[in-house]
């Protein structure tokens, strides 16, 4: 139980170009899930939190506009990188919250690369 | 949520049991300790947590101190596949509480 999906788990795009990312709890409802992204070598940073039915929660620094965030249905989430540029290129992770411990599952991870 | 404190690396050999310690000394008596490992190029995994009593599953068995400042992940029959980044966080167990991940331990297996 307790399994997360990320698709796609790799995409290469040219600069200027948007690129959606989807999360998918596949066996529970999250009514909570969460984007990190992760550089080479670095630790897992938490870009925003988000709620089913409202607006995503964004951490200081991660720009909203530009890293649009939909959690339209308790069992997907999804991640638009608009207009990337090539510091975009990262790891992109979502996480969902399993509600009757509350402990969040990983999805596999996105490798985003922007040309 | 609480700082914790974990050694860059450790090895161990291949069989043998790991022990991953973490030290979180300003802990808060209502945050769990949460234990996740990264695997190269793959999202985290879960593995344990726990309050102020010890706790084991199929994977790994947590010992937390009794002034619950610091904890030991031990891992009893170590494999190749367990080479990977372990993440000791502390938090507060309620809706949408994050996970703040820190450096965390590389463990490497060896054969």
């Amino acid at each position: 139980g307790a399994v997360v999906s990320q698709h796609p788990s790799r995409v290469i795009c040219k600069s200027g170009t948007s690129v959606k990312i989807e999360c998918r709890s596949l066996d529970f409802q999250a009514t909570t899930m969460f984007w990190y992204r992760q550089f080479p070598k670095q630790s897992l940073m938490l870009m925003a939190t988000s709620n089913e039915g409202s607006k995503a929660t964004y951490e200081q620094g991660v720009e909203k506009d530009k890293f649009l965030i939909n959690h339209a249905s308790l069992t997907l989430s999804t991640l638009t990188v608009t207009s990337a540029h090539p510091e975009d290129s990262s790891f992109y992770i979502c996480s969902a919250m399993a509600g009757e411990t509350d402990t969040q599952y990983f999805g596999p991870g996105t490798r985003l690369t922007v040309l | 949520d609480a700082k914790t404190t974990q050694p860059p690396s450790m090895d161990c050999a291949e069989g043998r049991a790991a022990n991953l310690p973490c030290n979180h000394s300003t802990i808060s008596g209502n945050e769990y300790v949460y234990w996740y490992r990264q695997i190269h190029s793959q999202g985290p995994q879960y593995i344990i947590h726990g309050l102020k009593n010890n706790e084991t599953n199929e994977m790994a068995s947590l010992i937390i101190t009794e002034d619950r400042k610091s904890s030991t992940l031990i891992l009893p029959h170590a494999t190749l596949r367990d080479t990977a980044v372990y993440y000791c966080i502390v938090r507060v167990e309620t809706s949408g509480s994050r996970l703040t991940f820190g450096e965390g331990t590389q463990l490497t297996v060896n054969p």
